[in-house]
């Protein structure tokens, strides 16, 4: 079936350093979207892609769809302590109104 | 433009009793997608609504119910409770589809005890 594996599971890294986690499955998706959960929140849709090989930007973060449609990246620059969170991939099935796939997130932690 | 609104916040309740939770979608979304979420775990698809008719439903017992109201405005019921129903519910609304971006609330904290 359509599932998403998020890598890494969770990471710790200092204040300042850049971060990248990804998104793969074995089927090809059409869209993906990339959440942010503060802890006790609901997620955040922090970028949404719709094309293959499109490159996108919101402040320090950039999200990639893979040219094989079949995984998206994510990158945060320069991290800093509001960064924390879990941050989660999502991508419509290939069927009409059916429920969003979404990976399990990526832990970020940083150090500051 | 107000965002998607769940009450109440946090909610403590005992094994046996039953609990309603509300949630009010961003005005002009019409469809409403419940999840739930324990710690460690991802995202529990529990059912979907549109135009006041459950259109998805995921794989949990039948003690997990919903409705939709003509305003879009929904409500999930747990009847019978357990302690592994604690968790974070979300409700999440989208314009027509939930395969579309989804935009969550802060969710509702329930504690079984």
């Amino acid at each position: 079936g359509q599932q998403l594996n998020q890598s890494p599971q969770s990471m710790f890294i200092q204040e300042g350093e850049d971060v990248s986690m990804n998104c793969t499955s074995s089927s090809i998706f059409n869209t993906w979207l990339w959440y942010k959960q503060d802890p006790g929140e609901g997620p955040v849709l922090l970028i949404a892609l719709y094309k293959a090989g499109e490159l996108t930007s919101n402040g320090r973060l950039t999200a990639q769809f893979g040219i094989t449609r079949k995984d998206s990246f994510l990158n945060i620059s320069a991290s800093i302590p509001s960064d924390v969170g879990i941050y989660f991939c999502a991508g419509p099935r290939n069927s009409g109104n059916t429920p969003l796939v979404f990976g399990k997130g990526t832990r970020l932690s940083v150090i500051a | 433009k107000a965002g998607v609104t769940q009450t109440p916040r946090y909610l403590i309740k005992t094994r046996g009793q039953q609990v309603t939770l509300s949630c009010s979608p961003i005005s002009g979304h019409r469809s409403v997608s419940w999840y739930q979420q324990t710690p460690g775990q991802g995202l529990q698809f529990l059912f979907e609504y549109f135009s006041e008719t459950q259109r998805n439903k995921g794989n949990f017992p039948g003690r997990f119910s919903g409705r939709q109201f003509s305003n879009s405005r929904s409500e999930m019921n747990v009847s019978t409770l357990e302690l592994g129903d604690s968790a974070l519910y979300l409700c999440a609304s989208s314009r027509d589809s939930p395969n579309e971006k989804l935009f969550f609330g802060s969710g509702t904290q329930l504690s079984v005890l």
